[in-house]
């Protein structure tokens, strides 16, 4: 069974700069979240989906960050202007409810 | 207070020693536990899954799970140095995300 695809692995920015990340879930997986880990951290949730539906995103700054999963397979979070505090590693994960989630390998930010 | 509080390490032991990490929590609606393990530039992988309270072993693991006290546990037995990784407790309620805690870097020396 194929795990969580994430891309790109590294993306290197200037702040200001927009930048957008993808993520393919496991198949039949109809719960998908971005999670935010800054070095050192946990993962933070940034947005949770149902399908096509946000079921949590109270935790995503909405002025710079967006997300939308068409179809209620791939998703895209987008960051736009980027700000240095951005830099972290953003972690696709997908489940079958409840709990056990599958993470892809991440794709790491780096803002200047 | 974060909802989940998880010591940082970093954790250094010998090889074939007995670890054990602890998380506490303050949400008494989580009622699944896991324990993830992350090696460095690598997703998190599930180790350990328990729901409610009480205990449960797969091989050299055994996760603890004390809802009364809001406190669980990882035991890893006979530990090798392929165990060096950070170790993430994470929690949820029912149909909820997970909340993770901020993770402990463990060290098993040869």
């Amino acid at each position: 069974e194929a795990g969580v695809a994430q891309s790109p692995r590294y993306k290197i920015i200037e702040k200001r700069q927009s930048v957008a990340f993808w993520c393919n879930p496991i198949s039949g997986h109809a719960t998908l979240y971005w999670y935010q880990q800054i070095l050192g951290q946990g993962p933070k949730l940034l947005i949770q989906f149902q399908n096509n539906g946000v079921v949590d995103d109270s935790q995503l700054p909405k002025d710079r960050f967006s997300a939308e999963r068409l179809k209620g397979v791939d998703s895209t979070l987008k960051i736009q202007p980027a700000k240095l505090e951005d830099s972290a590693v953003y972690l696709c994960a997908s489940s079958l409810p409840p709990g056990e989630l599958f993470f892809g390998e991440g794709s790491r930010l780096t803002v200047l | 207070q974060k909802e989940v509080e998880q010591d940082p390490g970093p954790l250094s032991v010998p090889e074939g020693a007995i670890v054990s990490l602890n998380c506490t929590y303050s949400n008494s609606a989580f009622q699944y536990f896991m324990w993830y393990r992350q090696y460095s530039r690598k997703g998190p992988e599930l180790l350990m899954y328990t729901y409610s309270s009480g205990n449960k072993e797969d091989g050299r693991f055994t996760a603890q799970v004390d809802k009364s006290s809001k406190y669980i546990s990882l035991f890893i037995r006979d530990s090798q140095p392929s165990d060096s990784a950070t170790y993430l407790c994470a929690m949820s309620a029912s149909r909820r995300a997970l909340t993770f805690g901020s993770g402990t870097r463990l060290q098993v020396q040869p």
